[in-house]
């Protein structure tokens, strides 16, 4: 069974501090997505990293794929309270058009 | 605002019901994904439709359906509706038949009492 693993689940963060989130999968996939939910709201895609090695940056997130580790990260940088939302990983596995969801972290910064 | 928009926005019915909730996709975007997000099973993949043809399917119960009609809005139909059916429908779509880039709608609240 294809398993998309987040960590960590929940996350509490002081303003200005750095921290990462990791995304590890257990199908061969060259395609990830980073998505954003805000309480009672529907999901905002940040990132889609398509290859091996891809890395892209937007303000304070920057997103990293390693397709053999079958990891991808979530780095935020001085963090600020606008950041607390949940974050998802997905994956699409190279064998099928399936988006399999991580379990989501929950991240909370405070002042 | 993603342009996908998802009617109702909330639902509640009782068990044993049928429900259908709908979904319009993005101008000029050709495929329909279907999630289903509950607290205790996450965010699940249900369902694929491509320019009016099913295209990939996850774990959907042999109780839902879908559909998707020549003008690309979808429905989404579950039937028998039990407890555990009570969850956030989103649909998403994108503009070819492969999953790059989905947009999600606002979603549609199910509660079965």
């Amino acid at each position: 069974e294809l398993k998309v693993e987040q960590n960590p689940l929940f996350l509490s963060m002081q303003e200005g501090k750095n921290y990462t989130i990791y995304c590890n999968y257990s199908t061969t996939s060259d395609r990830l997505y980073w998505y954003r939910q805000d309480p009672g709201k529907s999901l905002e895609s940040l990132f889609v990293l398509l290859s091996n090695g891809a890395v892209k940056q937007e303000g304070r997130l920057m997103a990293s794929l390693d397709t053999k580790a079958r990891l991808s990260t979530l780095h935020i940088t001085a963090a600020v309270h606008d950041l607390s939302a949940t974050y998802f990983c997905a994956v699409d596995p190279n064998s099928g058009n399936q988006f399999y969801f991580g379990t989501g972290t929950s991240l909370t910064v405070i002042p | 605002d993603s342009g996908v928009t998802q009617t109702p926005k909330h639902l509640i019915t009782a068990t044993g019901q049928r429900v259908t909730l709908r979904c319009s996709p993005r101008s000029g975007d050709l495929s329909v994904y279907w999630y289903q997000q509950s607290l205790d099973q996450g965010l699940q993949f249900l369902i694929q439709y491509y320019n009016g043809e099913e295209r990939a399917k996850g774990n959907i119960l042999e109780r839902f359906s879908a559909q998707q009609f020549p003008d690309l809005h979808s429905e989404l139909n579950l039937s028998s509706l039990e407890l555990g059916d009570s969850a956030l429908y989103f649909c998403a779509s994108s503009p070819g038949d492969t999953s790059y880039e989905q947009y999600f709608g606002p979603g549609t609240r199910l509660t079965v009492t």
